[in-house]
């Protein structure tokens, strides 16, 4: 099992708000920073937040992340097609002294 | 713009040495303002950090608990990559294989591009 939780699976219609939650605990994200990717199939993750709700440079404002606590959120609005693909959130972890991840949630756009 | 390249093979017997390089470009292997990780994902274990190197005045390696007996990372500065080193696999060591780049912001904000690693005889 994955250190953090996510729901496996997700998903939403075009154009509206979708969002994935993921539970650690005080040793990774309550003590630290917060990273969300994106994954399509047979590439690597791609960075999509970072230090809880920072946007890489191209990334569209649609995707926003937050934290509280030991949980952290992933909210994408307007949803479009193209953002089918499998999300990851990722802390470092104090006890561990290494990065964990998240088990994945696989969006699907119906 | 700061690029990882993965080199390696893709077929390790059982009981033998995994090998991957991970060249960099755009960035150094020496720079004090990242690290160099190692992350490999299959579809048991998810995503799995598995190391990483870094250079603060002198050289750093860090481990996951998971490998640490069996797990080398090193770095190259005469040829700016770093490589990793997995001894005495097993069939559960078969994963896709990421180099990473943990920035100044503190996140993994450059991935290679993956090297599927197959053990079996």
């Amino acid at each position: 099992q994955s250190v953090l939780t996510q729901p496996p699976s997700a998903s939403g219609t075009p154009g509206q708000r979708v969002t994935i939650s993921c539970s650690g605990s005080s040793s990774n994200i309550k003590s630290n920073i917060v990273d969300w990717y994106h994954q399509l199939p047979g590439t690597a993750p791609k960075l999509l937040i970072y230090s809880n709700n920072q946007r890489p440079s191209g990334v569209p404002d649609r995707f926003s992340g937050s934290k509280s606590g030991t949980s952290a959120s992933l909210a994408i609005s307007g949803l479009q097609s193209e953002d089918e693909a499998d999300y990851y959130c990722a802390a470092w972890d104090d006890s561990l002294n290494g990065w964990v991840f998240g088990g994945g949630t696989k969006l699907t756009v119906l | 713009q700061v690029q990882l390249q993965q080199s390696g093979p893709g077929l390790v017997k059982p009981s033998q040495t995994l090998s991957l390089t991970c060249a960099i470009s755009g960035d150094s292997v020496s720079s004090n303002n990242a690290a160099w990780n190692w992350i490999r994902q299959s579809p048991s274990r998810g995503l799995e950090w598995l190391g990483r190197t870094y250079y603060r005045s002198k050289w750093n390696s860090h481990y996951a608990i998971s490998v640490k007996s069996r797990i080398t990372i090193n770095p190259d500065t005469s040829k700016n990559q770093f490589s990793l080193q997995l001894n005495s696999v097993t069939p559960e060591d078969t994963a896709m294989y990421y180099c990473a780049r943990t920035g100044q912001a503190g996140s993994n904000d450059y991935w290679g591009q993956g090297t599927l690693v197959t053990v079996s005889s």
